[in-house]
């Protein structure tokens, strides 16, 4: 398996752009999570899927922000309209349902916004 | 509610022992995990610990475990250069939730 996947890994945007950030779990996995990471605030959990279905999203900042998990094999974060304070390194990462799971992490896209 | 808290940096010198501390609230939580995340890449596992241990110890590493104050650290002996990362507590919670502390940013002065 090639990992947990993630696109773009690099995205540079203008303030109040749409941006989408997708990512594919490692099959067989049944829990994502979405985490933001910045040097103020370090790494920050924003939502939570189990078997394709949002379990906790208090982390969500913000109506501005959502987040889709439409199969077992794909979700997306959307920002819209993106702000420079969303500037961060965006994680997906994937584990299986089970206690003392490893959580595999994507290589992160990291989102400018101008 | 749930959280893990860590302090966010660590300077040491090349040769020393480093010491990274964390503090948890899920009492149930049964494994607790240090990962470590390399400039540019995302997080990998680095060690875990199960709730009935005391100490867990892997070659340079040694994971502490203090479940009655909640406490978990990570030792590094002999740090190297090569350490320098940041590294994550994290507890599973009964929701099968993995909650993450915000990483301690560890610099290894040569």
């Amino acid at each position: 398996d090639a990992g947990v996947i993630q696109s773009p890994r690099h995205e540079v945007t203008e303030m109040g752009q749409e941006v989408t950030l997708r990512c594919k779990p490692i099959s067989g996995h049944n829990s994502l999570f979405w985490y933001r990471q910045t040097m103020m605030r370090g790494l920050e959990l924003l939502i939570y899927f189990n078997n394709n279905v949002p379990i906790d999203d208090s982390g969500m900042p913000e109506d501005r922000f959502s987040a889709k998990m439409p199969n077992a094999s794909f979700s997306t974060l959307k920002i819209q309209p993106s702000e420079p304070r969303d500037s961060a390194v965006y994680f997906c990462a994937s584990s299986l349902e089970t206690r003392g799971t490893e959580a595999f992490f994507g290589q992160g896209t990291r989102l400018t916004v101008v | 509610g749930e959280d893990v808290e860590q302090s966010l940096f660590l300077s040491v010198r090349e040769g020393d022992s480093s010491v990274i501390n964390c503090t948890y609230t899920d009492s149930s939580s049964t494994y607790l995990y240090w990962y470590k995340q390399e400039p540019g890449a995302g997080l990998q596992l680095l060690t875990y610990i199960f709730s009935n241990m005391d100490m867990k110890q892997d070659q340079r590493l040694t994971v502490l475990l203090n479940k009655k104050d909640k406490h978990l650290s990570l030792r590094i002996a002999d740090t190297q250069t090569g350490d320098s990362a940041i590294y994550f507590c994290a507890e599973i919670t009964g929701g099968f939730k993995t909650i993450f502390g915000a990483g301690t940013r560890l610099f290894v002065k040569a």
